[in-house]
């Protein structure tokens, strides 16, 4: 069945640091994409960045890259020169084959960053 | 703006009373979804549906009802809330099988139930 998993429920980072949030996916359909988004406190859900399991390379958007590892089924998000707006909650998002938009979501990351 | 809106953003009631949650876009989007977000279990789907008039259970939807008469809305309705129904609501919508493009939140509607 297909899942995703985040290890971290929490993690912390220095301001100006880079951070490595994990999320691990498992699916027997060769076509998938992989989503994050960024909740803050207000709730909203904020897309950041997408990847298509077709996909030659890992997927960048200014200071978040994904660092897609197809064979190991792992889809970390890398957020670069860390500030304090990025701490939220953090989740990993799978849609499944191209007949569905159904996502299935991982349990979170809660990234607080420090000055 | 292309937008996907949900309304009440908070609600509070009681145990029994019925209520609907109304969710609207402005994208043309063929699929349209309900979830609810509670603590350590990320966002599960209730409900969702691929066009007018066609409608499917997620993986949580009991206690909960949706109808499509129209491309642009999508109400979630609790026939007779639950304490256990309180939660973080999100309805989404999107072109099917489109990659990331135009896969659309909107804001949320916090439930309490008492």
């Amino acid at each position: 069945a297909q899942k995703i998993t985040q290890t971290q429920p929490g993690m912390f980072v220095q301001e100006k640091e880079a951070v490595t949030l994990d999320c691990t996916y498992d699916t027997s359909d060769p076509s998938y994409g992989l989503f994050w988004y960024k909740q803050p406190s207000s709730g909203e859900m904020i897309f950041l960045i997408y990847q298509g399991s077709y996909d030659q390379q890992n997927a960048t958007e200014g200071r978040y890259s994904l660092n897609f590892q197809k064979a190991r089924k792992s889809a970390n998000l890398v957020i670069s020169a860390s500030q304090l707006g990025d701490s939220a909650m953090y989740f990993c998002a799978m849609r499944e084959g191209p007949n569905t938009d159904k996502l299935i979501f991982g349990t979170g990351t809660r990234l607080q960053v420090f000055p | 703006e292309a937008q996907v809106t949900q309304n009440p953003r908070y609600l509070i009631t009681v145990t029994g009373k019925k209520l609907t949650v109304t969710c609207s876009q402005n994208m043309n989007h063929e699929y349209m979804s309900w979830y609810r977000q509670d603590p350590g279990l990320g966002l599960r789907q209730i409900y969702y549906s691929m066009n007018v008039e066609v409608t499917d259970k997620g993986d949580v939807p009991e206690g909960y009802k949706v109808s499509r008469k129209e491309k642009r809305n999508f109400p979630l309705i609790l026939e007779s809330p639950s304490p256990n129904q309180t939660s973080l609501y999100f309805c989404a919508s999107s072109f099917l099988g489109q990659g990331a493009d135009g896969y659309t939140f909107g804001s949320g509607t916090r439930l309490t139930v008492v």
